[in-house]
């Protein structure tokens, strides 16, 4: 079955540290996303691509970048973790024809 | 640029009892709206979505919503809760041609025996 992935599940890491987050998707979509989820925030929109090689900002994108060299994977990266970077990531894809998006099953980081 | 609000940060409600979130946007045409459920630990699973044309929407594990648009409301029910929803219930808003999502704060549902 086609499906959306995370990993790692959980990661701990030092503040400074770069830190990639990895989202891979077997659907083919061409949308996908990235958000952050904070207690009292729900999902916050980080990063978001239409496309290979198209990459735009939300609205938390600072110390977050992302590359899109193929359809199926979207890497999130934290140039360098911050403590205020805790918090648990999700990823998701847009399916065209429903309009729907869906996501993976989350990344807990800490950053200590 | 469009908003949601979920005036309910938690709900209690007996097991077998109605349950109903509310869910209020912000946008000035008419927006794709969307309902998702987490479970403790798990990622975010669609409910229900409404884009056009009935306004009462039905969707997976028994819940139904409602859009109102003289209210901006896109409420959740469902008549007779079961202890399995207990989760975060979080609403979503999406306009025509951009394909982000605005998402509520969220609310947590806990289903007494």
């Amino acid at each position: 079955d086609a499906e959306i992935t995370q990993s790692p599940r959980h990661k701990i890491t030092e503040t400074g540290r770069q830190v990639t987050l990895a989202c891979h998707q077997t659907w083919n979509h061409n949308n996908m996303f990235w958000y952050r989820q904070d207690l009292g925030h729900g999902l916050r929109l980080i990063h978001y691509s239409y496309g290979v090689q198209d990459t735009n900002k939300g609205e938390v994108s600072d110390g977050y970048s992302v590359s899109r060299s193929n359809t199926e994977d979207l890497p999130l990266t934290l140039e360098s973790a911050a403590s205020s970077q805790t918090s648990v990531y999700f990823c998701a894809s847009r399916d065209d024809g429903t309009d729907t998006q869906y996501f993976g099953p989350g990344t807990r980081l800490t950053v200590l | 640029a469009q908003s949601v609000t979920q005036p309910d940060i938690h709900i209690t409600v007996s097991e077998g009892a109605s349950l109903e979130l509310r869910c209020n946007y912000s946008y000035g045409a008419t927006p794709y709206l969307f309902w998702y459920v987490q479970s403790p630990g798990q990622g975010l699973q669609l409910l229900l979505k409404y884009f056009s044309g009935d306004t009462l929407v039905q969707g997976i594990k028994g819940f139904e919503a409602e859009f109102k648009r003289s209210q901006s409301s896109f409420n959740l029910r469902k008549p007779s809760v079961h202890w399995s929803d207990a989760a975060e219930y979080f609403c979503a808003v999406g306009i025509t041609n951009d394909y982000k999502l605005s998402f509520g704060a969220g609310t947590t549902v806990t289903v007494r025996a």
